[in-house]
């Protein structure tokens, strides 16, 4: 079944704990993204790559980091998460920039 | 820089109700439209795309066109249903490679 998957589903840390949300998707997609979902805000693209060691900025790319040295994977890195991280993350992939997104389940994150 | 403007909501209907959100859209270039459905504890789906201007995007009775004289691209279903309960959002993809979404617009059907 083609689908991207994310881990974990739910995650509580404290302010500067680093951490790690995985992302692995089986379509062989080219293109994949990190989102983030608030309340009245929609969501809002943190970081995307076009391919294997190509990785660009999205429009909230502060705190957060990521790296992309297989086709599949796509981790989202926290290297100290502050409070106003917590939120709603959605990881997707697609065969390019202009076609339709696959999104992960989501991932809860509560920084306290 | 490039954006999406969404109706809020809730919006709240009657079963068989006709559905209207609005999009519009600001973008340099000529951007792919795209609405997306999230119900409650998923991921977003695709539900329907337009990819240049005049192009009509269809799927589950749900149609919206691209409008690139009004920068709009609603969506409209003619009956809608319970199940179509859930949270719209309208996005593009622009010339830089970034995705824009709007803020969501959350439909309730009542029985």
């Amino acid at each position: 079944e083609a689908q991207v998957t994310q881990n974990p589903r739910y995650l509580i840390t404290v302010t500067g704990k680093k951490l790690t949300v995985t992302c692995s998707q089986n379509m062989n997609h080219e293109y994949m993204s990190w989102y983030r979902q608030d309340p009245g805000l929609g969501l809002r693209q943190i970081y995307y790559s076009m391919n294997v060691e190509v990785t660009d900025k999205g429009d909230v790319p502060e705190g957060y980091k990521v790296s992309r040295k297989e086709k599949r994977n796509f981790p989202l890195i926290l290297e100290s998460p502050s409070p106003n991280q917590t939120s709603l993350y959605f990881c997707a992939s697609s065969l390019g920039p202009r076609s339709p997104l696959h999104f992960g389940n989501g991932t809860r994150l509560t920084v306290t | 820089g490039d954006s999406v403007t969404q109706m809020e909501g809730p919006v709240t209907l009657s079963e068989e109700a006709f559905l209207t959100i609005n999009c519009t859209y600001t973008a340099t270039g000529y951007p792919s439209l795209f609405w997306y459905v999230q119900y409650p504890g998923e991921g977003l789906q695709l539900l329907l795309k337009a990819t240049k201007a005049d192009d009509k995007g269809s799927n589950k009775g749900f149609e919206a066109t691209y409008r690139k004289e009004t920068t709009s691209f609603h969506l409209e279903k003619g009956s809608v249903q319970v199940s179509d309960s859930a949270v719209y959002f309208c996005a593009l993809s622009g010339d830089f490679n970034k995705f824009y979404f709007g803020s969501g617009t959350k439909l309730n059907v009542k029985p």
